[in-house]
């Protein structure tokens, strides 16, 4: 089956860095999205992984480990309006040429002062 | 470039009542999708259609769920009798194509309580 593991909470400083970890186990492996979505809002698009390495975007980088099934978003310099929830998502190609999203449950993220 | 457009953003039912959706994607793309997210999960898709075909509704529960996209373009997602567990915020998102490169971009959302 298609399975994908983040950890339900974090907590981290204004300020400070966290990396949120994503593990997936799935078949026909596309690429790996991140997204943040705020309470009450809809998800919005942080990055795609479809090599192996870090990609940078501003505060936010993701890394991605394909033998290893493994995925980090790292923020940096964390603000207090980065408190949200972060999904993680795979997309895989299926047997019938589709494309198709599995979706992490989410990372809850809160930022103290 | 106008987001995924969908309404009415609020609902509250009975149990047993009907209630139906509605989603405007992007203009252009081809590929929408209906998810549930149920609170503190992730999204579940419910149905994906291409242009106006379907592509996935293996997770609709289509006793009671129905979805179409009529030429194409919008799409309204029907629930028939409604339960207390289809409480959720109903998304759409739209994508140029099927491929998962291009990204997903989701409207708004609709929470849908059932009481």
């Amino acid at each position: 089956g298609q399975n994908i593991d983040q950890p339900t909470e974090m907590t981290a400083t204004e300020g400070a860095i966290v990396q949120i970890n994503c593990t997936y186990q799935t078949s026909g492996f596309n690429g790996l999205f991140w997204y943040q979505q705020h309470a009450g809002e809809a998800p919005t698009f942080l990055s795609y992984n479809v090599l192996d390495g870090l990609e940078e975007k501003g505060r936010f980088s993701s890394f991605l480990s394909r033998s290893k099934g493994y995925s980090y978003l790292l923020l940096k310099e964390l603000q207090m309006k980065d408190s949200a929830s972060y999904l993680c998502a795979v997309s895989i190609l299926r047997e019938d040429s589709n494309y198709q999203l599995i979706w992490g449950a989410g990372t809850k993220l809160i930022i103290k002062p | 470039e106008a987001g995924v457009a969908q309404s009415p953003r609020y609902k509250i039912i009975e149990k047993r009542q009907s209630v139906a959706f509605w989603c405007n994607p992007i203009s252009g793309h081809a590929t929408l999708y209906w998810y549930q997210q149920i609170l503190g999960q992730g999204p579940k898709l419910l149905i994906q259609f291409q242009n106006n075909g379907v592509v996935d509704d293996s997770q609709l529960p289509k006793d009671r769920f129905s979805a179409e996209r009529l030429k194409g373009v919008d799409s309204t997602l029907k629930i028939q009798p409604a339960k207390l567990e289809d409480s959720a915020v109903y998304l759409c998102a739209s994508s140029l194509h099927g491929e998962a490169n291009y990204g997903y971009t989701f409207g708004s959302g609709t929470r849908l309580t059932v009481v």
